[in-house]
């Protein structure tokens, strides 16, 4: 069983739509949890954190935890163009290695 | 002051050469990190820094050695590396959660290494 494992994309969602990304991780001990964007070609940027469960927004951003499902998602309300990237999901199993999921590809079309 | 930043931004090198990579923070952050990043994966960690002391080695070979001169600088040297080694070198850097963060990593643009 891979460590942190993130919904199989492409994901294609339409402009202002609301794009749902979906996490799962397999260390109950896990602390913290991470959203990372990545364009192609560029660094990965963090974009949202959590750490205690339920929702935490951030603008358009809103990240949920469920540590009794070992679950972590994103939601991006009113997707943009710009919001076109790869999502990287990351978790924190110990004090400092991060533990990433493949990632899933966003696409959002005008 | 957000900002990792790495130099150089491409490296074209041959199997016998040695170069270094280098990253340099200013946020005060007392653990920085390799990762090793090809083509549509995700990150790889290859070392942790924490308080200017190597402490992962995630079992990377010997031709790549990292250094910590001092708490704002990380480089990563370079020898004898195959083709394979090809790939983007990220340098991130974190304040440990013993000083009460959650450890958010923070990622310079990276190094994008070819090796020929």
């Amino acid at each position: 069983q891979k460590e942190v494992e993130q919904n199989s994309g492409p994901l294609s969602v339409p402009e202002g739509a609301i794009a749902s990304l979906n996490c799962t991780y397999s260390d109950r001990g896990s602390q913290s949890f991470f959203w990372y964007r990545q364009y192609s070609g560029k660094s990965p940027e963090l974009i949202m954190f959590i750490y205690s469960n339920g929702d935490k927004e951030d603008g358009r951003f809103t990240a949920q935890l469920n540590k009794a499902s070992q679950y972590v998602s994103l939601l991006i309300r009113d997707s943009q163009p710009s919001d076109s990237a790869t999502y990287l999901c990351a978790v924190t199993p110990n004090d400092y290695k991060l533990s990433f999921g493949a990632g899933t590809t966003v696409t959002v079309r005008a | 002051d957000t900002e990792v930043t790495q130099t150089p931004k491409h490296l074209v090198m041959g199997m016998t050469n040695k170069k270094s990579l280098k990253c340099e923070q200013h946020m005060g952050h007392r653990a920085m990190y390799w990762y090793k990043q090809k083509a549509k994966k995700p990150p790889e960690l290859m070392f942790v820094y924490s308080y200017e002391k190597l402490s992962i080695n995630e079992s990377v070979p010997s031709r790549f050695s990292p250094e910590c001169p001092n708490s704002s600088l990380l480089n990563l040297h370079l020898h004898a590396l195959q083709p394979e080694d090809s790939a983007l070198y990220l340098c991130a850097s974190s304040q440990p959660r013993d000083r009460g963060t959650y450890n958010e990593q923070f990622f310079g643009p990276g190094t994008r290494l070819t090796v020929l």
